[in-house]
């Protein structure tokens, strides 16, 4: 059975550092790997989708990296501002179950401080 | 284009009640999911419908239950409302063109949270 795992669960940083945060899978034959961010309360928000066969997928400031043969995602956000605190979610399809069903990390929650 | 709408936002009721939440998908979207997430379980996938059909479902009691119009708007509904029930209920939807929706990107709606009291 597929876990997925964030670690660390909290984490904070003054403005303007580098964020980097980290996923882990157990089993390496994943479709693709997908991070969300979650705002308190709120719903999630697609920020990139990263296909097996690509090692790293970029959207302005934000650059994913997949390594699938060590079970690993790294999101990077450069240049932190104190809006990019949130809950980072990583999710990647479920292998017995090819229909809707994502299996998410448990998130890691972000403070960037002014 | 619209993003995914979820109705109501916010519901308070007591145990033994019933709901029923409601989610527009994407114009276009065919495959429409559902997610429960609370503090101490996280995420966990509840079903997922394409075509008014239920093609999966997740590990929750008989109390949860939904339905997709043709219009591809979905419904869940939770009967015999309990306290452990008070969680965020997510919808997603993706295009559903593919020959199976949980690889394609899922976009989530805000949410309903529902309070079991």
């Amino acid at each position: 059975k597929q876990e997925v795992t964030q670690i660390p669960a909290a984490l904070s940083v003054p403005e303007g550092e580098n964020l980097v945060l980290n996923c882990s899978f157990t089993d390496s034959a994943i479709y693709n790997l997908q991070w969300f961010r979650q705002d308190p309360g709120k719903g999630l928000t697609s920020l990139l989708l990263i296909q097996s066969s690509q090692r790293e997928q970029t959207s302005g400031r934000l650059n994913a990296s997949l390594d699938k043969s060590s079970g690993r995602s790294t999101l990077y956000i450069a240049a932190s501002q104190p809006g990019d605190s949130a809950t980072y979610l990583c999710a990647v399809p479920d292998l017995t179950d090819s229909w809707g069903k994502l299996q998410f990390g448990a998130g890691t929650q972000v403070v960037v401080t002014p | 284009k619209a993003g995914v709408t979820q109705t109501p936002r916010y519901l308070i009721k007591t145990r033994g009640q019933q709901v029923t939440l409601s989610c527009s998908p994407i114009s276009g979207h065919r495959s429409v999911s559902w997610y429960q997430q609370t503090p101490g379980q996280g995420l966990q996938f509840l079903f997922e419908y394409f075509s008014e059909t239920q093609r999966n479902k997740g590990n929750f009691p008989g109390r949860f239950s939904g339905r997709q119009f043709s219009n591809s708007r979905s419904e869940m509904n939770v009967s015999t409302l309990e306290l452990g029930d008070s969680a965020l209920y997510l919808c997603a939807s993706s295009p559903g063109t593919g020959s199976t929706s949980s690889r394609e990107t899922q976009y989530f709606g805000p949410g309903t949270r529902l309070l079991v009291l």
